[in-house]
């Protein structure tokens, strides 16, 4: 399969914790990385691997992974938090890469 | 710094193509390939393929197969994707990101680590 699901929307209160979830039978076989999307800026990557941070990306972003699913965790979610996430792994195939629908993330 | 600087807005008339240029800077051009990710107006993100900048071969993706071309100029560090046939759900942003692959302790993480700002392309008449 080369598909990534994701939930269209989540939301989270201000300082709680928050997990936004991608699945795919690609997944058991390739690591997700993660993406955050501000309104009119480029994807920035977030977490890639089974947990790792680019530079400059704060701590309270977390990643992880259990068979078709991984999750990208944020532990006391900020406004500037509020974007677009999106998954994106290798299809199962390892010949193309394939992007989940994306996930709206709204800091209440 | 590692810098991926692509061309200007395009408009273009249905039929038409268009060539997006992204040029790279400061690190080896030859040594990371290059994906394609587009953005249709209000929708997710979608993989168009992935060039490699050192032989140049290519890998699209199965829808776009037949009106897409990646190609590049290693003399200029610049890659290039062209569209052929446009139409007006070819209406989107669309971004170059460098390929990266890291492997630890045996294990390969595959990821996209610096974007471009994207170029907007629209097709109308």
């Amino acid at each position: 399969s080369s598909e990534l699901t994701q939930d269209p929307a989540v939301s989270v209160a201000l300082g709680q914790t928050v997990r936004i979830t991608c699945q795919g039978d690609s997944l058991r076989s390739y690591y997700a990385s993660w993406y955050q999307q501000k309104p009119g800026q480029a994807p920035v990557l977030v977490i890639y691997g089974k947990n790792n941070r680019p530079s400059g990306i704060p701590d309270r972003f977390s990643g992880s992974s259990s068979g078709n699913t991984a999750s990208l965790t944020i532990t006391g979610a900020q406004a500037e938090d509020e974007a677009d996430y999106y998954c994106n792994s290798r299809d199962s195939s390892g010949n193309f890469w394939v992007f989940g629908g994306g996930t709206k993330l709204t800091v209440l | 710094q590692v810098q991926l600087v692509q061309s200007g807005a395009e408009v273009k008339k249905p039929g038409a193509s268009v060539k997006v240029s992204c040029k790279a800077s400061g690190y080896t051009f030859t040594s990371y390939y290059m994906h394609w990710v587009r953005q249709a107006p209000g929708q997710g993100l979608e993989w168009m393929g992935i060039i490699n900048p050192s032989g140049g071969s290519t890998s699209y993706a199965q829808k776009l197969q037949g009106r897409v071309t990646m190609t590049r100029d290693t003399s200029t560090s610049t890659v290039y994707m062209e569209l052929s046939s446009l139409r007006s759900e070819d209406t989107a942003v669309y971004y170059c990101a460098r390929d990266r692959i890291t492997m630890v302790r045996g294990v390969y993480y595959y990821y996209m680590d610096v974007w471009g700002k994207g170029t907007t392309v629209t097709v109308s008449s």
